[in-house]
């Protein structure tokens, strides 16, 4: 089964600094699809960021972009000029191509941002 | 915009009692998800269910859970028989498309058995 891993439960950044959580998952299929997800206090999870494996270039969107490693299975999120609304816990997770619709997610990563 | 909804928000129920978790996922999405989170835990996959009909399950989804999506719009999560480890946040989320589609995740329902 495909494992997703996060090994940061815990993370702290000054205001406006910037901030990389890691992430790293294992599986053997070739095409698959990595999401980080940010989990507010409200407690609804929002989609931040995606990468499609197939695609070399990291994808970005705004003040948020991933270091997507496929040789190494290391999918990366870095926060920049990070905000007191990033505070959250963030989940990795994997969907795979062959391996059915379920999302396979990380044990998540706290942030914490220091005004 | 078009969200993900459940309730209750949160339901206290006591060991043993059938519990029935309501959700209305986005309207035009055709895949539907239950995970859930035990508190400080991973978010874990439960089932999901395409085409009216479930399409995987994990090993926590045992015969004590059931889902329906009974009108067309909702999608329930019953769990037959509570046990005080069924305790959890339990999420629905809904997708558009199989493969590439991001999840849609609704807020949660906090279940406490006790």
């Amino acid at each position: 089964a495909q494992t997703v891993t996060q090994s940061q439960p815990e993370m702290s950044v000054q205001e406006a600094e910037t901030v990389t959580l890691s992430c790293t998952y294992d599986t053997s299929e070739s095409d698959y699809y990595l999401f980080w997800y940010k989990q507010p206090p409200s407690r609804q999870m929002i989609l931040v960021i995606r990468q499609e494996a197939y695609k070399q270039q990291n994808a970005t969107e705004n003040r948020f972009s991933v270091n997507f490693q496929k040789a190494a299975k290391s999918f990366s999120l870095k926060i920049s000029d990070s905000q007191l609304g990033d505070a959250a816990m963030y989940f990795c997770a994997y969907r795979g191509t062959n391996t059915g619709n379920q999302f396979y997610f990380g044990t998540g990563t706290s942030l914490t941002v220091i005004p | 915009e078009p969200e993900v909804t459940q309730t209750p928000s949160h339901q206290v129920t006591q060991m043993g009692q059938e519990v029935i978790l309501h959700c209305v996922p986005i309207s035009n999405h055709l895949y539907f998800y239950w995970y859930r989170q035990i508190l400080g835990q991973k978010v874990e996959f439960l089932v999901s269910f395409y085409n009216n009909e479930i399409s995987e399950k994990s090993e926590i989804f045992d015969d004590q859970f059931s889902v329906e999506r009974p009108d067309g719009s909702n999608f329930t999560l019953k769990i037959r028989s509570t046990k005080l480890e069924d305790s959890a946040m339990y999420f629905c989320a809904s997708a558009k498309g199989s493969r590439t589609g991001e999840l849609f995740f609704g807020e949660g329902s906090r279940l406490t058995v006790l």
